[in-house]
């Protein structure tokens, strides 16, 4: 099932922060973040795999929440080259607890970041 | 980590005709998957393939269509058959997430199709 992302579309200037969520109806194995420039392929941001994780580096993080179901990335002072469009991807559970090994991309959130 | 090199990067071809594209990775993976992305769109998977059986197929996707072979753990090639104006699209392979501790997904470059 397709996870939610929302805002689909964020303007920016230099130096401003944003936050994109990712939703979805259940659990979670995990959930990966990605930037994707035109004409390129993703580019991995980073993977949260615990309820109540956040991590990040430099000025992009992310948080997961308890349940496993909703995240967020955090883009703070925002620079040029964070433009781009960012995408959730989510590994469903089994039932056994593990990964089926395989994402499914929310719509994208289109991120314009101008000088 | 793994590399993936996927060719070609791009082509245009007649519709009624099909393109075969394929993928080598640096290392040994266990799955490939290879997925679609319509102009503006997400990331839509096509199929999961794993080494030494038939190509597991996404809701929407038939293997007469998209034919996937996966003769070894480093390789794979994805056929778009019949092609017509609509499979117009990047096509990405991609290699993740062994699902025992969580890995980044590693995405090819791309193969940008156009069909006129």
């Amino acid at each position: 099932q397709q996870p939610v992302q929302s805002p689909q579309a964020v303007i920016l200037r230099e130096g401003e922060d944003a936050v994109i969520n990712c939703s979805s109806s259940k659990a979670l194995y995990s959930v990966h973040w990605y930037r994707q420039k035109h004409g390129e392929a993703p580019v991995f941001l980073m993977i949260l795999l615990k309820g109540g994780e956040q991590k990040g580096h430099d000025k992009i993080s992310a948080s997961f929440n308890e349940k496993k179901q909703q995240s967020s990335l955090y883009l703070t002072a925002s620079q040029l080259s964070y433009s781009g469009t960012y995408f959730c991807g989510t590994e469903g559970s089994n039932a056994g607890g593990t990964s089926y090994g395989k994402l499914t991309f929310g719509q994208g959130t289109i991120l314009t970041v101008h000088p | 980590s793994a590399v993936i090199s996927q060719k070609p990067s791009r082509d245009i071809c007649q519709r009624g005709t099909s393109l075969t594209i394929q993928c080598q990775v640096d290392s040994q993976v266990t799955m490939m998957f290879w997925y679609r992305q319509q102009p503006g769109q997400s990331l839509t998977l096509i199929a999961t393939a794993n080494q030494g059986s038939e190509a597991t197929y996404e809701s929407g996707f038939v293997i007469d269509k998209f034919p996937i072979s996966r003769p070894n753990l480093t390789f794979s090639t994805l056929t778009v058959s019949n092609m017509s104006p609509e499979d117009s699209s990047i096509y990405l392979c991609s290699v993740c997430c062994p699902g025992t501790g969580g890995t980044e997904a590693f995405f090819g470059q791309g193969t940008r199709l156009t069909v006129v």
